[in-house]
């Protein structure tokens, strides 16, 4: 089985910017992949952020954009909020649809 | 408004069954996929598979295969997450999520004798 990776952890700045990514040991992250994001905060169910690729939703903030970066699937976070501390999971699709998660991105704002 | 609303909490003892429910409103249910996804205490997130309401079409992830069945019922736009036995392993946070992204907000699953 594949096997999806993120960043165990990163810090960024206030007001900073920031990339997580999201890798597949079979090769590149392709659109074919159909990559989400997803934000969760202690205590909160986890939350869309992302959808193929980069497509956002309507509670999506701005400072958020998903992309195709160096064979990776990308999220960048540019102008960190505090309340951007969070942890981050990046979801993949294989063949048949089946999906596998990233072990997630502890984001500290700091 | 998309909404998904999840059964309540439960407690059961090992070995025995379950079956959680995942009612999606507000879009045609049958048009999208229905995934769950399961987070034990303190972990990430883990996909369990999916199901496309429409036709029952069932893509289960090789770990949770033979361990749980998904099912749906179109007709009240319900998805369903059951287990036959259960073992305290099991206790965890099962989330369903739509197609797109829409969650649920989680049930609560303790196994414990």
């Amino acid at each position: 089985q594949a096997v999806v990776t993120q960043e165990p952890s990163l810090t960024v700045s206030p007001g900073g910017t920031v990339t997580l990514t999201c890798g597949s040991s079979t090769g590149a992250v392709t659109s074919t992949h159909y990559p989400y994001w997803f934000q969760q905060k202690p205590g909160q169910a986890p939350r869309t952020l992302i959808y193929d690729t980069n497509n956002k939703h309507s509670w999506t903030p701005a400072r958020f954009s998903g992309s195709l970066l160096g064979g990776k699937a990308a999220l960048t976070l540019s102008g960190a909020q505090p309340e951007d501390e969070a942890e981050y999971y990046c979801l993949l699709f294989y063949s048949g649809l089946r999906g596998l998660f990233g072990g997630g991105t502890k984001l500290t704002v700091l | 408004e998309v909404q998904l609303v999840q059964s309540g909490a439960e407690v059961k003892k090992p070995g025995e069954s379950l079956k959680i429910s995942c009612k999606g409103s507000g879009y045609d249910f049958t048009n999208y996929w229905i995934g769950w996804v399961r987070q034990m205490p303190g972990k990430g997130l883990e996909w369990m598979g999916l199901i496309y309401p429409g036709d029952s079409d069932t893509r289960y992830s090789p770990s949770f295969q033979g361990q749980v069945t998904l099912s749906a019922d179109k007709s009240i736009n319900t998805a369903y997450l059951q287990w036959s036995s259960l073992r305290a392993s099991d206790s965890a946070i099962y989330y369903c999520v739509r197609g797109g992204g829409h969650w649920g907000q989680g049930t609560l699953v303790t196994v414990s004798s």
